[in-house]
């Protein structure tokens, strides 16, 4: 069990580029969140998928985000066209099956800058 | 909607001291609810969680108690260790797809 894996760790880029994370999961784990978390504030949720459907978007996800988890196991966040309020740390996290008090299992964060 | 609040950091203590790290919530339901502990340079982890009213997590020599009549998860330990210095989240989880709702989270430093 190697843990939930992040890539990239850090990106900086420039105000109205695309940029794309990726997370792996836990193997086997079906349900896979996302979270945003800025400077001195708790993540707060994006979205969730269980195994490859993606069944609830936060309303802080705006239409320059999406996501996806093509094959139930690693998943994609894109955001086009970003802007600085965009800048973050954004988490991945998953659990194996989304019941109630099951724990969620994060993974290092993706730090996003933009300037 | 949900929502949690835990008392504002950062708490500064002397090694050994006793620490609580305040945490209320408000939700629709019977939510469980959830300490994460977050290392300088780490990811967030889970401490202790609770899943119903008056069960206590506990890991590490930290305890909290899942208080429904006061809506309360107060997070305690008897004797900090240096090592504990770290940025605590309170969390809750309820209602479809069991997202967590997280407080903005208390840091700790424990000084020799």
């Amino acid at each position: 069990d190697t843990g939930v894996s992040q890539d990239p760790r850090h990106k900086i880029t420039k105000r109205g580029q695309n940029v794309t994370f990726r997370c792996d999961p836990i193997s086997e784990h079906n349900r896979l969140y996302w979270y945003r978390q800025t400077l001195g504030q708790g993540p707060e949720f994006l979205t969730y998928f269980q195994n490859e459907a993606q069944l609830e978007k936060s309303r802080l996800l705006s239409d320059r985000f999406s996501a996806e988890r093509p094959k139930g196991s690693f998943s994609t966040l894109e955001i086009q066209r970003t802007e600085q309020g965009d800048s973050a740390m954004y988490l991945c996290a998953s659990s194996p099956n989304g019941l109630a008090g099951e724990t969620q299992y994060f993974g290092p964060g993706t730090r996003l800058l933009v300037l | 909607g949900n929502s949690v609040t835990q008392m504002e950091g950062p708490v500064t203590l002397s090694e050994e001291a006793f620490l609580t790290i305040n945490c209320t919530y408000t939700a629709t339901g019977y939510p469980s609810l959830f300490w994460y502990v977050q290392y300088p340079g780490e990811g967030l982890q889970l401490l202790l969680k609770a899943t119903k009213a008056d069960d206590k997590g506990s890991n590490k020599g930290f305890e909290a108690t899942y208080r429904k009549e006061t809506t309360s998860f107060h997070l305690e330990k008897g004797s900090v260790q240096v090592s504990d210095s770290a940025v605590y989240f309170c969390a809750l989880e309820s209602g479809g797809g069991n997202k967590l709702t997280f407080g903005t989270g208390t840091q700790l430093k424990v000084e020799l």
